[in-house]
């Protein structure tokens, strides 16, 4: 069982819909990731939120916006998105930014862009 | 030069044998290595983290070799289960603290 939860676990949008992805932890971890996977390849970052505060954006199309109401929770808000964003989105904590911290990975939302 | 970098394979290997996969990173400077294990459609799963003295768990063992900047990951007795992709990840002070994915390993375990 994993102890970062995400949903929804599957979700279908067209170009024009703004849709959630969530994320929540209680392992009482400091900073959150949002990846990105696309099929037989690594995860890629996307952003990261260290005390509840952007700490990185790796150059991310703004049709992707992150949140991250308190320390448990971290959203990722999706409008006019394209087909090629379709792929798995991990969300991922872990005890601090510091690098000795292993990231806990959520189940993922597959999403697919029609 | 990518900063984490593995063989893709796959490793096609019988049950019961001995496989081990290496994982070279670029970055003098990383201190942290990780090995994941991602099964197909799923996310990835902390396997064991890798200590300068290495580091065993049942089946599994990792090693890490500073000099040759390289992680390893020894699987001893496959089972059929231990098909996944292995993921080896490196993380350096001087990279923003961020951790860097290898680009996977695949394995596949055949009866």
């Amino acid at each position: 069982d994993t102890e970062v939860t995400q949903t929804p676990k599957h979700l279908v949008m067209g170009m024009t819909n703004k849709k959630s992805l969530k994320c929540e932890q209680h392992m009482g971890h400091r900073a959150m990731y949002w990846y990105k996977q696309k099929a037989k390849k690594p995860p890629e970052l996307m952003f990261v939120y260290s005390y509840e505060k952007l700490s990185i954006n790796e150059s991310v199309p703004s049709r992707f916006s992150p949140e991250c109401p308190n320390s448990s929770l971290l959203n990722l808000h999706l409008h006019a998105l394209q087909p090629e964003d379709s792929a798995l989105y991990l969300c991922a904590s872990s005890q601090d930014q510091g690098n000795n911290s292993p990231l806990h990975f959520g189940n993922g939302t597959r999403l697919t862009v029609t | 030069r990518k900063e984490v970098e593995q063989d893709p394979g796959p490793f096609n290997v019988p049950e019961g044998a001995t496989v081990a996969f290496n994982c070279t990173y670029s970055n003098s400077a990383s201190q942290s290595f990780f090995w994941y294990r991602q099964d197909c459609r799923k996310e990835p799963k902390l396997l064991m983290s890798v200590y300068s003295s290495g580091n065993e768990d049942g089946r599994f063992t990792a090693q890490l070799n500073r000099a040759s900047q390289y992680i390893s990951l020894l699987i001893r007795d496959s089972k059929l289960s231990d098909s996944a992709t292995y993921l080896c990840v490196g993380g350096a002070y001087n990279a923003g603290n961020m951790l860097t994915f290898g680009g996977g390993t695949r394995l596949m375990v055949k009866p």
